[in-house]
């Protein structure tokens, strides 16, 4: 089975501390992603990666910046923690390219992590 | 980018089957159909994904009529355990993984 862990289930961090999130996987995908989930609001994708040192921007990429500097690590970074950063993040990964999936037995998933509960103080 | 509208809630019985329908009116051609499930401390989970018409697996069943703006999934008969924030999640299309977009998700409760 797929295996993505994230380093910590609950983190306590003070305004303006900078923060490291670590997620890993253990299938040798390709992609991997950043979310964070709020009540109400589902999940928003903060940045995504489809390869060793590649990123690109998802929905709300402001105030995050990431870090993929081998397969299968992918890293968060808050580069100064303010209190409206106070969320869940999940990390996800997946093997398929854009596009791919969709047809019988091949689908287009993501695995996600357990999630890592973040209080900025 | 094709933005996605679902019930917040539902509640069910055990046994009954469990219908969520997902709107979305802008879903590009190339967008497949997601949806996804959550349990309470966990990362959400696939359940079923399509393009057009129906599918099935051995959780669910996934509707969608011909002119894509919307579908349902369909949970059958379904138990306590089914009780999750069910998503639905359209993109992944040929052109970036950026154009994802999570619902704000359905809260099932089961109830026996």
């Amino acid at each position: 089975d797929v295996k993505v862990t994230q380093s910590s289930r609950y983190l306590v961090k003070r305004t303006g501390e900078k923060v490291f999130l670590e997620c890993v996987q253990d299938m040798d995908h390709e992609n991997m992603f950043w979310y964070r989930q709020d009540p109400g609001l589902g999940l928003r994708l903060i940045y995504f990666s489809y390869d060793v040192k590649m990123k690109e921007k998802g929905d709300i990429p402001e105030g995050y910046s990431v870090s993929r500097e081998k397969k299968e690590r992918f890293s968060l970074i808050l580069e100064s923690a303010s209190t409206n950063q106070t969320s869940m993040y999940l990390c996800a990964s997946s093997s398929l390219h854009p596009g791919q999936g969709g047809s019988e037995g091949v689908y287009n998933e993501q695995f996600f992590g357990p999630g890592t509960r973040l209080t900025v103080l | 980018l094709a933005k996605t509208t679902q019930p917040i809630s539902m509640d069910s019985y055990e046994g009954q089957e469990v219908n969520i329908t997902c709107s979305h009116n802008n879903i590009a051609t190339n967008d497949y159909i997601t949806w996804y499930q959550q349990f309470p401390s966990q990362g959400p989970r696939f359940i079923i994904q399509g393009y057009k018409t129906k599918v099935t697996n051995e959780v669910a069943s996934l509707f969608i009529p011909a002119d894509r703006k919307s579908s349902t999934l369909s949970l059958p008969r379904v138990s306590l355990s089914d009780t999750a924030v069910y998503y639905c999640l359209v993109g992944a299309t040929t052109d970036s993984w950026g154009k994802l977009q999570f619902g704000a998700g359905t809260q099932v409760v089961v109830t026996p």
